[in-house]
């Protein structure tokens, strides 16, 4: 079964430091999201494209968070600068339209120090 | 405000037992709930949903009970496994929100041996 890919799986960095997050979606699936899951809670949608145009962004903190996804396949989230707050996994998810059951990959783990 | 919430936080269950995990909501405009299952380290895989023009699904072991007029959903696992231990959420989607996912807080279940 196709997945959603995600890497690192794992990113430990200093505060104030920059972070960068890649996700390659499940192929030909249009949209794509961005979730933050804080340990315990359910996951928060950051930000959701259709192909490269941004449907929602309306919790992404823009201060300091950026997220792109510039050929409508794969995508990049950024924090810069990372706040201790941050810490949390980050999750990419699919699906094949708007609409359609979402996919999730297995996320990274971020840890502020 | 928590748009959807989920009961009960954890849950233990005898090895054929069965589980049980309620979610309720706010939003009317709400026409899509799925139930999602995520072990340790992983992302949530999509496990079952359901429409509010019915108000059971079942595959398998698991099936969802819908009752629109109160607003509320849940999810039964009969003949529960160890295998099943994992989080469990709840979610809600509306189209007129452009298919934004608003999760619950999750459901911790362990099934005992």
């Amino acid at each position: 079964e196709a997945e959603v890919a995600q890497s690192p799986r794992y990113k430990i960095t200093e505060k104030s430091q920059a972070v960068a997050f890649w996700c390659d979606p499940i192929s030909g699936h249009a949209t794509l999201y961005w979730y933050r899951q804080i340990l315990g809670q359910g996951p928060e949608l950051l930000v959701q494209f259709q192909d490269e145009s941004v449907v929602d962004d309306s919790q992404l903190p823009k201060d300091r968070f950026s997220a792109e996804r510039l050929k409508g396949v794969d995508s990049t989230l950024k924090i810069q600068p990372a706040e201790l707050g941050d810490s949390a996994m980050y999750l990419c998810a699919s699906s094949q339209e708007l609409g359609q059951p979402q996919h999730f990959g297995d996320g990274t783990r971020l840890s502020i120090l | 405000q928590q748009q959807v919430k989920q009961s009960p936080q954890s849950l233990i269950v005898q090895k054929g037992g069965i589980s049980i995990i309620n979610c309720a909501y706010e939003n009317t405009a709400f026409d899509y709930f799925p139930w999602y299952q995520q072990f340790p380290g992983k992302g949530p895989a999509l496990l079952i949903a359901i429409r509010p023009d019915v108000s059971e699904k079942k595959e398998g072991r698991f099936t969802i009970s819908f009752n629109k007029s109160a607003k509320q959903f849940s999810l039964h696992i009969m003949d529960s496994q160890p295998g099943d231990s994992a989080t469990y959420f709840c979610a809600a989607e509306s189209g007129g929100s452009n298919y934004k996912l608003t999760f619950g807080k999750g459901t911790l279940l362990t099934v005992n041996p």
